[in-house]
């Protein structure tokens, strides 16, 4: 079955450090590769996304690369803003799941002045 | 700005009572989600519809738990009884599937955070 993981949070970093969040996955198919964010008392928003390998997602300043060879869309950006203190969740869709997404476990971002 | 609604926004409630949740997904959209978020499991699919049929509800105890889309534009999620183990924010989401289309993306409502006494 699908699965993703994601390294352990929480991540606590200053502002304008640089930062990134592993993220990575098993599936049976080819998957589409997502990251969500979800910032306090709000639902879930699409971040980024990739559909096919060696894509790269980004925005707002995030980017991530799918990488099929070590199965792997890890997060990152070059300088963090408080405003970005947020949970940050990984998550995949295959063609096999019907538009199902399997989410990893999310990851809290903390960032200070 | 086309947005999934959810209400309420919070509920607080005795245990053994019913709890209904209400969910609008945006227009156009096919699939709807019902998710629950806890500190202990994360996030959790409980059921989804599309074109307003149940596809898989899997997740969901069945005993006390149901899901339906009475029309388009309206997704229920109910429990009864509900217990303090329930307590959870409980998000609905929507998206759009079509035939020979690949587009998984999802847009989440705010949630509701139940909590049961």
């Amino acid at each position: 079955g699908n699965s993703v993981t994601q390294m352990e949070g929480p991540v606590t970093l200053s502002e304008e450090a640089f930062l990134t969040i592993n993220c990575t996955y098993t599936a049976t198919g080819y998957p589409s590769l997502f990251w969500y964010v979800q910032y306090p008392g709000e639902g879930l928003q699409l971040l980024l996304k990739a559909t096919k390998a060696d894509d790269k997602g980004s925005n707002k300043g995030f980017e991530a690369t799918y990488r099929k060879e070590t199965t792997s869309f890890h997060l990152e950006k070059g300088s963090v803003q408080v405003s970005d203190s947020a949970v940050y969740f990984c998550a995949l869709s295959d063609k096999g799941s019907g538009s199902r997404l399997t989410f990893g476990e999310g990851t809290q971002l903390t960032v200070n002045p | 700005d086309a947005r999934v609604t959810q209400t309420p926004r919070h509920k607080v409630t005795e245990m053994g009572q019913e709890v209904t949740m209400r969910c609008q997904p945006i227009l156009g959209h096919n699939t709807v989600f019902w998710y629950r978020q806890t500190m202990m499991q994360g996030l959790e699919l409980l059921a989804y519809f599309r074109n307003r049929a149940p596809l898989d509800d899997s997740g969901m105890p069945k005993d006390r738990f149901s899901a339906e889309m009475p029309d388009a534009t309206l997704a229920t999620l109910k429990i009864q009884p509900s217990e303090p183990r329930d307590s959870a924010v409980y998000f609905c989401a929507s998206g759009i599937r079509l035939a020979g289309r690949l587009n998984n993306e999802q847009f989440f409502g705010p949630g509701t955070r139940l909590t049961v006494l």
